[in-house]
């Protein structure tokens, strides 16, 4: 079975510092990750996305994440965040082979960016 | 932006109606999915379909049925609404399977008193 862990609930930065926001998966199967991100009563857009091609993903809007199967990690990062980052991120699993399963989903990070 | 609709966007109803939400695209993918949004829950798959007049169930589907007569509408039935309900419905459609990148509809924020 996949699961996903968001190890933080709320993270607060400064404009202009570093985002990094943690995510670990469990899946049995070689999974698909994925970040989206939630702004306030808004629908979820997709950040990025890792399907076993390159391990370091580039997203929109500066985002990155690390596929590390070691440590079955896949945390988010920017080098300098801006106010427009402020939202919720949610990190999400989907396993190959398992059919027509959808996604499982983290519990959310919510980001502040401090002026 | 993908193409997809919801409707209504908010609704307010009473314990033990009847209340069925509408999701609509127009991007022809075959895989349409719905989920609820709760504080501290993320989001969690209710029901999906994999075709027309296919459908199977999520992890919270109780108290929730789904059809799907078209390729662009799916949609969700609460038979006897309760306040734990509640929710905020969000729509996803994809082209492929659990793999693909879903892309998510504008949401639906259902009050159940």
């Amino acid at each position: 079975a996949q699961s996903v862990t968001q190890l933080d609930s709320h993270v607060s930065v400064s404009e202009g510092t570093p985002v990094l926001l943690r995510c670990n998966y469990s899946s049995s199967y070689s999974p698909s990750l994925f970040w989206y991100v939630q702004h306030p009563n808004k629908g979820l857009q997709l950040l990025l996305k890792y399907t076993s091609a390159a391990t370091l993903v580039k997203g929109i809007n500066g985002f990155e994440a690390e596929f590390k199967k070691s440590e079955t990690s896949f945390h988010l990062t920017k080098p300098s965040a801006h106010m427009s980052d402020a939202a919720e991120y949610f990190c999400v699993v989907s396993e190959a082979y398992t059919g027509r399963r959808a996604l499982t989903f983290g519990s959310g990070t919510r980001l502040q960016v401090q002026p | 932006d993908a193409g997809i609709t919801q409707s209504p966007r908010h609704k307010v109803t009473e314990t033990g109606t009847p209340v069925t939400l509408r999701c609509h695209q127009t991007e022809n993918h075959r895989y349409m999915y719905w989920y609820r949004q709760d504080p501290g829950h993320g989001l969690r798959l209710i029901h999906y379909s994999y075709g027309v007049k296919d459908t199977d169930k999520g992890e919270v589907s109780d108290g929730y049925s789904v059809s799907r007569s078209k390729t662009e509408d799916f949609l969700l039935t609460l038979e006897s609404a309760t306040s734990s309900q509640t929710s905020v419905y969000f729509c996803a459609i994809s082209e492929a399977g659990s793999t693909d990148t879903q892309y998510f509809g504008p949401g639906t924020r259902l009050t159940v008193l």
